[in-house]
């Protein structure tokens, strides 16, 4: 089955700065990549997706690329703000398209 | 509040005893699916439906007992649960099982502990 890695685990940026974080995955049939952020005591919310057939998408300050050959995908986030800090997951839809498999999460946390 | 419902948001609950989480999506999606989220640990999928039917279960210990009534509810029923089955417990819905659509939609999530 499909298995994502993601990192770092924690991250600290001073607001104002780009956060970047990180995801492997293994199944090079899959083929859909979503991004969750998940804020204290709610549930995971999708901020940004991409498809395997785009290498990147942006959407204001929140950009997803994707590397196929390499089989890895990250987030960016610039110019961050206190707001931004949350536990963001990366995911990835299996070849089977039948379900998405996580990765651990990467606590953020934005300095004012 | 997302479109999906999950209620209690907290339970506490002894091993002995049995007890339901309910989950409701208005998004008018046919695909529900019910994870376990365990601290530094990554979302584990439990159970898949689609249509109504279950199509995945993912090795999970027949304590946790799945029902979907219609496409619009799902549970889940709890007994004699161990103390690490304590976790957040949460409902995701999407447009379709196969298709990606605008991706899964969470609710918040049950809060449950297992004492």
């Amino acid at each position: 089955g499909e298995n994502v890695e993601q990192h770092p685990s924690t991250l600290s940026v001073q607001e104002g700065d780009s956060a970047v974080i990180k995801c492997t995955y293994s199944d090079s049939a899959s083929n859909y990549f979503p991004w969750y952020k998940q804020e204290l005591g709610k549930g995971p919310q999708l901020i940004i997706d991409i498809r395997s057939n785009v290498g990147e998408k942006k959407d204001q300050r929140i950009a997803v690329t994707l590397n196929k050959t390499a089989k890895h995908f990250s987030l960016h986030i610039t110019e961050t703000q206190p707001e931004d800090s949350a536990v963001y997951f990366c995911a990835a839809l299996d070849g089977s398209a039948r379900q998405l498999t996580f990765g651990s999460g990467t606590q953020l946390t934005v300095l004012p | 509040e997302t479109g999906v419902t999950q209620t209690p948001r907290h339970l506490v609950m002894g091993m002995t005893n049995k007890k339901s989480l309910k989950c409701e999506q208005h998004l008018g999606h046919n695909a529900m699916y019910w994870y376990k989220q365990s601290a530094k640990k990554p979302l584990e999928l439990m159970f898949v439906y689609s249509l109504e039917e279950r199509v995945e279960n993912n090795s999970v210990p027949s304590r946790f007992s799945p029902e979907c009534p219609n496409s619009s509810h799902l549970f889940l029923h709890l007994h004699t649960l161990q103390p690490e089955d304590s976790a957040l417990y949460l409902c995701a819905s999407s447009q379709a099982l196969r298709g990606t659509g605008d991706g899964y939609t969470f609710g918040s999530g049950t809060r449950l502990t297992v004492v």
